[in-house]
């Protein structure tokens, strides 16, 4: 049982580039969010899923999309990496009342 | 609006001493309020649930719904917890989603 695991740990991008982060979880959860972690502001969520093929914006969307085709994975892409995009992301999963459960993060800086 | 505060970014006390980790929210309802714990690049843990009302590590937190508060507090600080502790809030009917303050890193000193 691997929780929630995220792919890559680490990535360098170019202004410009692309890329998507793959989110899986193995606890059959039906909820499933992508956070950044940047200094000074705590975790700021960037969307989110609430089932199977349905996404919705969360607090900071702009400059990120997302998809959810199969319950156990979230993907979340960058069409066109900036600067203002290097931070820490998280994944997270929930099901009934016990808390999300956190991905191990992935550090992408963009220069 | 829905705002989680934190009003400290630093915490430093030493070991054995008491700790209380500040947290102030704002909500019109009954929300659900947890808090978070994240070792040095680690990912972030679930420490506390304020629906569950239980003591784990020695941390407590109470919901103060008067005062809009739900401060964490542990009566003999440990080395080992040294960590950013993170308050959060959940909303009825949002998708469970979390609104987080912005962290209270804690340096607990031998």
């Amino acid at each position: 049982n691997a929780g929630v695991t995220q792919t890559p740990k680490f990535r360098v991008l170019k202004t410009g580039q692309s890329m998507t982060l793959l989110c899986a979880q193995d606890m059959n959860h039906e909820y499933m969010y992508w956070y950044r972690q940047d200094p000074g502001m705590g975790l700021r969520l960037i969307h989110y899923s609430v089932g199977e093929g349905t996404t919705a914006k969360g607090e900071v969307p702009d400059g990120y999309n997302v998809s959810r085709l199969k319950k156990q994975n979230f993907l979340l892409g960058l069409e066109s990496a900036a600067p203002s995009q290097t931070s820490v992301y998280f994944c997270a999963s929930r099901q009934g009342l016990v808390g999300q459960f956190f991905g191990p993060g992935t550090r992408l800086t963009v220069l | 609006a829905q705002r989680v505060t934190q009003p400290e970014k630093l915490l430093s006390v030493f070991k054995g001493a008491p700790v209380e980790l500040k947290c102030n929210y704002s909500y019109s309802g009954s929300p659900e309020l947890f808090w978070y714990v994240q070792y040095s690049r680690q990912r972030l843990q679930l420490l506390l649930r304020h629906i569950s009302r239980e003591s784990i590590k020695g941390f407590t937190a109470d919901l103060n719904k008067g005062e809009t508060s739900f401060h964490l507090k542990k009566p003999f600080a440990q080395e080992e917890d040294s960590a950013m502790y993170y308050c959060a809030l959940s909303g009825y009917n949002q998708g469970g989603k979390l609104i987080f303050g912005q962290g209270t890193e804690l340096s607990v000193k031998p």
